[in-house]
């Protein structure tokens, strides 16, 4: 049980375009789930918590209007990456918490992998 | 603002000893604490949750909580290459889980 998938799991897209990665949770409902951003050999960095129906509350320093959260359902969050640069090239990950569930246990999705070139 | 600590490694132990990963906590009110793991490349994942002060065993691995303390640690016995990795712990922040940095963990055949 609580299984996350990540959709894509590795894309490549030009400088200027945007991106939009689909999170899921498999076998559970999630009202809240969490983004993500990894460099290499660095710690993870919390960018942003989403909560089903409502807007998605930032971490200080990430750009909203870059990166666009929307958790439509129980089961779906995406995060679009508008205008992507190569600096935004990175490793993404979502996370979810199992709203039956009373701990606060967060299961993560497998990660999707951007490279902007 | 809540901070977990860890001893950022590498932690080098030859297969088949025990190593042993530490985390302190600065919550003193949290009731529940995790471990992840995460390889290199892929994303962590959730490999045992303690509520409670004491031990808590699953197969390898036993976590040990210390809340007097504020200090949670993972023992991996009979360490294994495939162990390698670096090990998250975290415990509830406002919303999300407050990580530490992780600590690297290479396990020498």
């Amino acid at each position: 049980g609580a299984v996350v998938s990540q959709h894509p799991s590795r894309v490549i897209c030009k400088s200027g375009t945007s991106v939009k990665i689909e999170c899921r949770s498999l076998d559970f409902q999630a009202t809240t789930m969490f983004w993500y951003r990894q460099f290499p050999k660095q710690s993870l960095m919390l960018m942003a918590t989403s909560n089903e129906g409502s807007k998605a509350t930032y971490e200080q320093g990430v750009e909203k209007d870059k990166f666009l959260i929307n958790h439509a359902s129980l089961t779906l969050s995406t995060l679009t990456v508008t205008s992507a640069h190569p600096e935004d090239s990175s490793f993404y990950i979502c996370s979810a918490r199992d709203r039956d569930r009373a701990s606060y246990e967060q299961y993560f999705g497998p990660g999707t992998r951007l490279t902007v070139t | 603002q809540k901070e977990v600590e860890q001893n950022s490694g590498p932690l080098s132990v030859p297969e088949g000893a025990i190593a042993s990963l530490n985390c302190t906590y600065s919550d003193r009110g949290s009731q529940s604490f995790f471990w992840y793991r995460q390889y290199s490349g892929k994303s962590p994942e959730l490999i045992m949750s303690i509520y409670s002060n004491g031990d808590k065993e699953d197969g390898r691995f036993t976590a040990q909580l210390n809340k007097a303390s504020q200090y949670v640690s993972l023992l991996i016995r009979d360490s294994q290459p495939s162990d390698s990795a670096t090990y998250l712990c975290a415990f509830p922040g406002n919303t999300p889980l407050v990580f530490g940095k992780g600590t690297r963990l290479s396990v020498i055949a």
